[in-house]
């Protein structure tokens, strides 16, 4: 069955030391792996995706099929960087699959 | 230009009555989903449209969930008769075909409260 597992429900850093939001997955195939994130009173938005290998906001996640996993990472983290991050999986548009959330919380 | 909408924003009603959720989408997104997020639990997948057709409603969890797309526009939800297990955000996301790594553009959500 597919299924997406975010090991962690809060996750609280100090803001310039390096964060790193876990996800891993099972899946039979080869999905799509996103990652999502909802600020404060806004609403749920793709931050990046694995198959464009792109850096947003300073985010980067690396899919790494021998262990499932899709890890979020930045090195510095900032106080805007708080916000619920959601990781999913989806077969090409279909069969959407969203974990449970990590609560990132970035300290002054 | 206009992201997905969801109306209403917040709905309150007492079990056994009937609620429509309506979502539109972004203007030529032939692909338009449905989740819930019910409280302390994951956001779950209910159904897809691709246009006004149902591609996937392996995610509705009875027949008491009734969705529709027609004419391939905007979506309703209905919940008939809602009981408290479905209190909930209710979210709407839409999506361009074609190609790999759909974009999903959500809307900001119904929050439903059964009493």
């Amino acid at each position: 069955a597919q299924r997406v597992t975010q090991p962690e429900k809060l996750l609280s850093v100090f803001k310039g030391a390096p964060v790193e939001l876990k996800c891993n997955y099972s899946y039979s195939g080869s999905p799509e792996l996103f990652w999502y994130v909802q600020y404060s009173r806004q609403r749920l938005q793709l931050l990046l995706r694995h198959i464009s290998r792109e850096s947003i906001k300073g985010f980067t996640a690396d899919l790494n099929k021998g262990e499932t996993s899709f890890h979020l990472k930045k090195p510095f983290a900032q106080e805007e960087d708080s916000a619920m991050y959601y990781c999913a999986l989806s077969n090409y548009g279909q069969n959407f699959v969203f974990g449970p959330g990590t609560r990132l919380s970035v300290l002054p | 230009e206009a992201g997905v909408t969801q109306f209403p924003s917040h709905s309150v009603i007492e079990k056994g009555q009937t609620v429509t959720l309506r979502c539109d989408p972004i203007s030529g997104h032939d692909n338009l989903y449905w989740y819930r997020r019910v409280m302390g639990k994951e956001i779950k997948f209910l159904l897809h449209f691709v246009k006004e057709s149902k591609q996937d409603e392996s995610g509705m969890p009875n027949n008491r969930f009734l969705a529709e797309r027609t004419g391939g526009t905007y979506s309703t939800l209905k919940v008939q008769p809602a009981e408290l297990e479905d209190s909930g955000v209710y979210f709407c996301a839409s999506s361009l075909s074609g190609g790999a790594g759909y974009e999903q553009y959500f809307g900001p959500g119904t929050r439903l409260t059964v009493t």
